[in-house]
């Protein structure tokens, strides 16, 4: 089975553009999350989506968003970027458990988009 | 709060020797613990997790854990390391609706 791929690998942008990206999940997985990958704050969780919907946001400002597609396919844009927004952004996909057991579950990570903010 | 502490920056091991990277966990109710491992210019690779059961969880590549709740601890092991077992590793816990939240990470370096 394909792992989680993300698009692009890598980025260079200028403070003030605003960026997509993209994460394909593991065939058969509905929730999608990701996570910001910095040298000073470590790995931080920005969203969870699941059927479409925001189900769970972290700390971050409104220029972080996201969406999620019918077809389980996620993307987040970042607006108006800032040079601390440069970092790896994550993306992990897990099969969407319910209840309970949705805390158990593995998430599996892709490689990862290194965006530079210049 | 949910939390998970890695009290090490760095582990340094010859290769053939066991290792051992610490995880401490500050959990309300039932913890839910993983660990992963990455590799420059990689994603995160999950090694294996905690749920209930076992003390002693076997996940991937030899790697093990062991879950003590008395010392709130979560220790990543292994017997024999590798050369290749060389790598950012993290402990994370499960804080709900696919939240990861995840320890300061440990860089193990195993020499030959």
């Amino acid at each position: 089975k394909a792992g989680v791929t993300q698009t692009p690998r890598y980025l260079i942008k200028t403070r003030g553009q605003q960026v997509t990206l993209s994460c394909s999940p593991i065939s058969g997985h509905r929730s999608v999350s990701w996570y910001q990958q910095t040298p000073g704050q470590g790995l931080q969780f920005l969203f969870e989506y699941f059927s479409e919907t925001q189900r769970n946001k972290g700390n971050f400002p409104g220029r972080f968003s996201g969406r999620q597609f019918s077809n389980s396919r996620s993307e987040m844009n970042v607006s108006t970027l800032e040079l601390g927004d440069s970092a790896l952004y994550l993306c992990a996909s897990s099969l969407g458990l319910a209840g309970g057991q949705r805390d158990q579950e593995t998430q599996y990570f892709g490689p990862g988009t290194r965006l530079l903010v210049l | 709060a949910q939390s998970v502490a890695q009290p090490e920056d760095q582990v340094n091991v010859a290769e053939g020797n066991p290792l051992t990277v610490k995880c401490t966990y500050s959990v309300s109710g039932n913890p839910y613990l993983f660990w992963y491992v990455q590799y420059p210019n990689r994603g995160l690779q999950f090694l294996l997790k905690y749920i209930t059961g076992d003390n002693l969880v076997k996940g991937s590549y030899g790697f093990e854990a062991e879950f003590n709740k008395s010392q709130t601890s979560f220790h990543l092991k292994k017997p024999s390391a590798l050369v290749s077992d060389s790598a950012l590793y993290f402990c994370a816990v499960s804080r709900g609706f696919q939240k990861l939240v995840f320890g300061t990470g440990t860089r193990l370096l195993v020499s030959p």
